[in-house]
């Protein structure tokens, strides 16, 4: 599965729009970009996940650069119960069980 | 909607002892995996299982075995337990038919502390 890289942390005001930005310059055809997130000792939660086109669910969007190189996780009114640490991860669509590799993530404050 | 379900919450051992955990899937979900996260880590790979067999291994140490029985659920047997066995243990589940996302949904985790 390719690698991805995000920045450590970031800071959001609370209301307004948070954006994840996530590099994965070695994703494949046939890749996936899912986006989880840990409220603290937590399970993770799913988010959302696209391939090509971008995708927009009610937490979340995921925009998703046309040579899918990086995208971006779009927080549209964050709230204080948004702090959490956001993973991206790419990863071949599989029906058979194949596992996520986590880390090491963005940790997100959002500040009143 | 029901979510995963694992049991117990929490749980504390002594060295060299064993310990059970449970995991209960989702309703109509065929696939099981089991993470562990240490503190301050990042949730780590353990195995999965898919329509009860085995389908992948990740970093899962010698000492510990699991499977998935008839009716879905999962048990993570751990042995010889050791201090750095001390972790948050996640189980997730997820749809590997089709019509399924493929998103995994994570249970809320048991907490083992060996002493």
């Amino acid at each position: 599965d390719a690698k991805t890289t995000q920045p450590t942390s970031m800071d959001c005001a609370e209301g307004r729009a948070a954006n994840l930005p996530c590099n994965h310059s070695t994703i494949s055809g046939n890749e996936y970009v899912y986006w989880y997130r840990q409220i603290h000792s937590q399970g993770p939660q799913y988010i959302i996940h696209g391939l090509k086109n971008n995708e927009t669910n009610e937490m979340a969007s995921l925009i998703i650069t046309e040579d899918r190189k990086s995208s971006t996780l779009i927080l549209p009114h964050a709230t204080l119960r948004d702090t959490a640490v956001y993973y991206c991860i790419v990863r071949v669509f599989s029906n058979y069980g194949q596992n996520f590799v986590f880390g090491p993530g963005t940790r997100l404050s959002v500040l009143p | 909607a029901a979510g995963v379900i694992q049991s117990p919450r929490h749980l504390i051992k002594e060295k060299r002892e064993t310990a059970t955990l449970k995991c209960y899937p989702i309703p109509r979900h065929d696939t099981v995996y089991w993470y562990q996260q240490g503190p301050g880590q990042d949730p780590q790979f353990l195995i999965s299982f898919y329509e009860k067999m085995q389908s992948d291994k990740g970093s899962i140490p010698d000492r510990f075995s699991a499977q998935q029985f008839s009716d879905y659920h999962s048990e993570l047997n751990m042995s010889s337990l050791e201090l750095g066995d001390s972790a948050l243990y996640f189980c997730a589940s997820s749809l590997g038919s089709s019509g399924g996302g493929n998103e995994q949904f994570f249970g809320p985790g048991t907490r083992l502390t060996v002493l």
